[in-house]
C-alpha cells in the first residue's frame, strides 16, 4: 500500500462546477497535510494546509479531514479553466522533521 | 520577500559524471528539503537539512548526498550520474518547525542525463 494515495485520473469537470479531488494515507499518526497544484512545467505551489479535523474554507477552495477514516479531499467551487493542473495531496508523517510523502498527483481538466 | 532560488535551471550532463545543484532559501527559513519529480514517480523526497543538520533522509542511494551552510544555503551532489537520475529537482525551504510548517518550493533544475 501506498503511504499517498490519489486517482490519477484525469478528472474532467465543466466550468462552473464543483470539482472534487480526494487523497487517502497510511500513516495514522500523521498530523498536517497540504494541497499543492502544478501546473506542467512548473514546481508545485501551496494551495490549503489542513491539520484540524472538518473543513477549512479558503475563496473558492475548501479542505476537508478525516481523520479515523485516513481521507483528505480538495474541493475546488466555480471551477475555472485555469484551474487545470495537477493537484498533489502531501502529508507530513512526523511533526518535527520535515518529510513530506507526496501522492502522485489528480490531474484536473476544466473544459470551458 | 524573495523566494526560492535553484541554481541552474537546466543541466545537461553524461553517465558517470557528477553535478551539484544549488538551492537558496526564503530569508529567515531554516530548513531545505530536496525532491526528486519523475513523471513514473512522481515526487520523492531526498532529504532535509536543518541548521546545516540532515534531519531525514530518503530511500535513495549514496550516490545522493547534500549540505547546508551557515546561511542556510544548500547544496545538493549527484556523483556518478545514470541515465535514470534525469529528472527535475525541487528544493523547498520552511522554517523548519511547527505543526503546519509550510514548504515553498523553488522552481527547480532539471537535469537531463544522456
Amino acid at each position: 500500500q501506498k503511504e499517498v494515495e490519489q486517482n490519477s485520473g484525469p478528472l474532467s469537470v465543466p466550468e462552473g462546477a464543483i470539482a472534487s479531488l480526494n487523497c487517502t494515507y497510511s500513516d495514522r499518526v500523521s498530523q498536517s497535510f497540504f494541497w499543492y497544484r502544478q501546473y506542467s512545467g512548473k514546481s508545485p505551489e501551496l494551495i490549503m494546509s489542513i491539520y484540524s479535523n472538518g473543513d477549512k474554507e479558503d475563496g473558492r477552495f475548501t479542505a476537508q479531514l478525516n481523520k479515523a477514516s485516513q481521507y483528505v479531499s480538495l474541493l475546488i467551487r466555480d471551477s475555472q479553466p485555469s484551474d487545470s493542473a495537477t493537484y498533489l495531496c502531501a502529508v507530513n508523517m512526523n511533526t518535527g522533521f520535515q518529510k513530506l510523502v507526496f501522492g502522485t498527483g489528480t490531474r484536473l481538466l476544466v473544459s470551458p | 520577500k524573495a523566494g526560492v532560488t535553484q541554481t541552474p535551471r537546466y543541466l545537461i550532463k553524461t553517465r558517470g559524471q557528477q553535478v551539484t545543484l544549488s538551492c537558496s532559501p526564503i530569508s529567515g527559513h531554516r530548513s531545505v528539503s530536496w525532491y526528486q519529480q519523475t513523471p513514473g514517480q512522481g515526487l520523492q523526497f531526498l532529504f532535509e537539512y536543518f541548521s546545516e543538520t540532515q534531519r531525514n533522509k530518503g530511500n535513495f542511494p549514496g550516490r545522493f548526498s547534500g549540505r547546508q551552510f551557515s546561511n542556510s544555503r544548500s547544496e545538493m551532489n549527484v556523483s556518478t550520474l545514470e541515465l535514470g537520475d534525469s529528472a527535475l529537482y525541487l528544493c523547498a525551504s520552511s522554517l523548519g518547525e511547527g505543526l503546519l510548517n509550510i514548504q515553498y518550493f523553488g522552481a527547480g533544475t532539471r537535469l537531463s542525463v544522456l
